[in-house]
């Protein structure tokens, strides 16, 4: 079965400080990956996907993310933060079946210190 | 083009009772799915449709039903409610590889 871990429940960072959230999947075949972003009160917003090719994504928000095979990883990052970024953000995973069974993790909160 | 739209935004309802979440979408998707978001539990799929016509139960059914009423609109009812229903429901369409979140509803069961 599937199933995505993000380790980190809450993260705080100082705005400006560069910005890493991370993100293990268990999948059997190449995995489709995704991060969505959550703002207070707000439905998921996605931020970017990988599904083949080059393992490193850019997404919106200037935001990318790298899709690492051996250690079944797809870490988030952003150089600078802003405070804007300040949301929670959630990693998953879907399979190519039927109808794309999509597996989110648990989420990770993330504090902008001015 | 609003995407995926769904009503009510918020709702308050006693051990019992019954309501029906909207959800519509005007992408022309297919599939379209029910998800509950809980703390610390991200989303878990309740029912999914990958057509008009449709419909499966996916990781948490118990206490739901849907119906796929076109292909526009899919909607959730909660035909007694419980504390435990207590949660924000998403829906969502999906294009090729990419699932559309709405606002979502918060719904209060007491």
């Amino acid at each position: 079965a599937q199933s995505v871990t993000q380790p980190d429940i809450h993260i705080t960072v100082s705005e400006g400080a560069s910005l890493e959230l991370r993100c293990n999947y268990s999948y059997g075949a190449t995995p489709y990956l995704f991060w969505y972003v959550q703002s207070p009160g707000q439905g998921l917003q996605l931020l970017l996907k990988y599904f083949s090719g080059d393992t490193l994504v850019q997404g919106i928000k200037g935001f990318e993310a790298e899709f690492k095979r051996s250690q079944s990883s797809f870490n988030l990052r952003k150089p600078s933060v802003h405070w804007s970024d300040a949301a929670e953000y959630f990693c998953a995973v879907g399979d190519s079946g039927g109808y794309q069974k999509v597996t989110f993790g648990t989420g990770t909160k993330l504090q902008v210190i001015p | 083009n609003a995407g995926v739209t769904q009503t009510p935004k918020f709702q308050v309802l006693k051990t019992g009772q019954s309501m029906t979440l909207q959800c519509a979408q005007d992408m022309n998707h297919n599939s379209m799915y029910w998800y509950r978001q809980d703390p610390g539990m991200g989303l878990r799929l309740i029912y999914y449709s990958a057509s008009e016509g449709t419909t499966d139960k996916g990781e948490v059914p118990n206490g739901y039903n849907v119906s796929r009423l076109n292909k526009r609109e899919f909607s959730l009812r909660l035909e007694s409610a419980a504390p435990s229903q207590t949660s924000v429901y998403f829906c969502a369409s999906r294009h090729a590889n990419e699932q559309y979140f709405g606002p979502g509803t918060r719904l209060t069961v007491t």
